[in-house]
């Protein structure tokens, strides 16, 4: 079967560190998305991985192991606005279907 | 912004009664796909397109049918809604080749089937 794991809930504090991890076990694999979703609002594009390693974008940056089929998502310099719901998406070799994890829902505290 | 507006953006309904939702993009975007988005289930596929009048099943199509004549349109139906049906809905659109290849999604619709 297909399946995505990410933590439901994390806390963390303004300023601070956090790091959400994603494991996936799909039938197929063509790149690990992770979006970020403002409650009420639509999902936004964050980040994307294809090959294992780092890709830094500003405050955020994604982590992919293929052979682990693991991914995480670090944020640095945490602000209020970061609190947010993070889903961990990877697409499927065929007809660019998406299977979405059921997201990571970020608080952040002053 | 890929242009992506769903209409209506709310909709209460009554078990049994036809409902249709509208995903226009004004991107010529290939593909189209519907999700819902409930607690706990993250964001599951319901139907998706790629291209005018291919369209295939998601993950959870039962009860759902989809229509797609114009590159900018894809309609969702549902034929007979039930209170199971009581969600949040996404269009969400890619256009391959085009870098990362990332979703765009609408603003959502919430529609309430009593």
């Amino acid at each position: 079967g297909q399946n995505i794991d990410q933590p439901t809930e994390m806390t963390a504090t303004e300023g601070a560190i956090v790091q959400i991890n994603c494991t996936y076990q799909t039938s197929g694999f063509n790149g690990l998305f992770w979006y970020q979703q403002h409650a009420g609002e639509a999902p936004t594009f964050l980040s994307y991985n294809v090959l294992d390693g780092l890709e830094e974008k500003g405050r955020f940056s994604s982590f992919l192991s293929r052979s682990k089929g693991y991914s995480y998502l670090l944020l640095k310099e945490l602000q209020m606005k970061d609190s947010a719901s993070y889903l961990c998406a990877v697409r499927n070799t065929g007809g660019f279907k998406t299977i979405f994890g059921a997201g990571t829902r970020l608080f952040v505290k002053a | 912004d890929a242009g992506i507006t769903q209409s209506p953006r709310h909709k209460v309904t009554e078990t049994g009664t036809p409902v249709t939702l509208r995903c226009h993009q004004t991107e010529n975007h290939r593909y189209m796909y519907w999700y819902r988005q409930d607690p706990g289930h993250g964001l599951r596929l319901i139907h998706y397109s790629y291209g005018v009048k291919d369209t295939d099943k998601g993950e959870v199509s039962d009860g759902y049918s989809v229509s797609r004549s114009k590159t900018e349109d894809f309609l969702l139906t549902l034929e007979s809604a039930t209170s199971s049906q009581t969600s949040v809905y996404f269009c969400a659109t890619v256009s391959p080749g085009q870098g990362v290849d990332e979703q765009f999604f609408g603003p959502g619709t919430r529609l309430t089937v009593l």
